[in-house]
């Protein structure tokens, strides 16, 4: 399967921890988002990379929150201290922008992490 | 702010009827909209993108400006359409999408 991978597909931790989920993005894809979705809710933009570069963040992303694309390949997104209220699927994308033009390739989601903090 | 609107939490059809999944969105540029669709145990794809006009499993969709909608058809339903579909906008060529809360689409024999 060559498309976006992530790992771990479930992590349950106690509030306070940190966590850290890894996402692998389709290879020739340039750009690499994270969303966040809770029950009922389509996905919540929190943040994207071109390259190693991160480019956005949302409101959403408190400062326990860190994202790193380091060689503009895989990223991490870790997540320090826990709350109850981090419990959701957190889902990877990624996409290419191709080379001269503005418009983006359709995002390609992986299956995502699973978070539960007791 | 941009917002994404799918009014349905849960729509039911039997086979052979049709099917019409309302998106409606607030943004006052020129955005781009696209349906992407979640079968049961697999991850997110896109269905739809606007610019493309392209018929996907028989399913079409209709930028309609002056209404803010994008909604979803197809003529016919078959089982195997049973699915959530998501409305997404994105403010920047395809860049950022905004989701709409989704819509199960449930077909019954």
């Amino acid at each position: 399967d060559t498309g976006v991978s992530q790992d771990p597909r479930h992590k349950i931790t106690k509030r306070g921890q940190n966590v850290t989920f890894r996402c692998d993005p389709i290879s020739e894809h340039n750009r690499l988002y994270w969303y966040r979705q809770t029950l009922g809710q389509g996905p919540e933009f929190l943040t994207y990379f071109q390259n190693e570069a991160q480019l956005e963040k949302s409101r959403l992303l408190s400062d326990r929150f860190s994202a790193e694309r380091p060689k503009g390949s895989f990223s991490t997104l870790e997540i320090q201290r826990t709350e109850q209220g981090d419990s959701a699927m957190y889902l990877c994308a990624s996409s290419q922008l191709r080379q001269g033009s503005s418009y983006n390739s359709p995002l390609h989601f992986g299956n995502g992490t699973r978070l539960t903090v007791t | 702010a941009q917002r994404v609107t799918q009014p349905e939490k849960l729509l039911s059809v039997f086979k052979g009827a049709p099917v019409e999944l309302k998106c409606n969105y607030s943004y006052s540029g020129s955005p781009e909209l696209f349906w992407y669709v979640q079968y049961s145990r697999q991850r997110l794809q896109l269905l739809l993108r606007h610019i493309s006009r392209e018929s996907i499993k028989g399913f079409t969709a209709d930028l309609n400006k002056g209404e803010t909608s994008f909604h979803l058809k197809k003529p016919f339903a078959q089982e195997e359409d049973s699915a959530m579909y998501y409305c997404a906008l994105s403010m920047e060529y395809g860049n950022k999408l905004v989701f709409g809360a989704g819509t199960i689409l449930r077909v019954k024999s």
